[in-house]
């Protein structure tokens, strides 16, 4: 799996846009950029995926740059229950064997404030 | 009712006893997983597990041990425990198809404190 960049922590208004960047600069060809998030030591919840062209669901809206060398996770209009560690994953969509878990690293911890 | 739920939600015990985690879905998912979460880091693969048949080791499996009783049951023992296994611990299981892979679907943890 491909390499990400996240920063350690943001802050966004309630009401407000949150745009959580990633970086993947060693991106391949076949790789997807997942999205999920952890609510104070719950359990880890998808969000979304995509490959190159933006995508959006009841959630949150991806963006990914046309290089794909990088990507935001877009929350259009945060809550307070939007407080969480969000974590960005590149993998290819299928590796048939081999380490199969996902790979989550240490994520970017948004906090909404009031 | 929870899609995949996890017994205990916590437990504390001593060095050197054996303990069971068990996990359970109700998703119909084929793929099952154990994953460990250590303070302030991601988590870590232990053992996944494809179908009835099929168990694979993770990134960090020595110490541990699972069972797939059925397709909907997969367990995880501590043979003997030691105190730097204190973690949360969860379990995750996904789908067959190609698209739902990577779409992991998580329980709510299990807090484990080894004295």
């Amino acid at each position: 799996d491909a390499k990400t960049t996240q920063p350690p922590s943001m802050d966004c208004a309630e009401g407000r846009a949150a745009n959580l960047p990633c970086n993947h600069s060693t991106i391949s060809g076949n790789e997807y950029v997942y999205w999920y998030r952890q609510i104070h030591s719950q359990g880890p919840q998808y969000i979304i995926h995509g490959l190159k062209n933006n995508e959006t669901n009841e959630m949150a809206s991806l963006i990914i740059t046309e290089d794909r060398k990088s990507s935001t996770l877009i929350l259009p209009h945060a809550t307070l229950r939007d407080t969480a560690v969000y974590y960005c994953i590149v993998r290819v969509l299928y590796s048939g064997g081999g380490a199969d878990g996902l790979t989550f690293g240490k994520g970017t911890h948004l906090i909404i404030q009031p | 009712d929870a899609d995949v739920t996890q017994t205990p939600r916590n437990r504390i015990t001593k060095t050197g006893k054996r303990i069971m985690l068990e996990c359970s879905q109700t998703k119909g998912h084929d793929r099952m997983y154990w994953y460990r979460q250590d303070p302030g880091l991601g988590l870590r693969l232990i053992y996944y597990s494809f179908d009835v048949k099929d168990i694979n080791k993770g990134e960090i499996s020595d110490g541990y041990s699972v069972s797939r009783q059925a397709q909907a049951k997969f367990s995880l023992s501590l043979e003997s425990a030691i105190p730097n296994q204190t973690a949360l611990y969860f379990c995750a299981t996904s789908g067959r198809g190609v698209i739902s892979y990577n779409e992991q679907f998580f329980g709510p943890g299990t807090r484990l404190t080894v004295l």
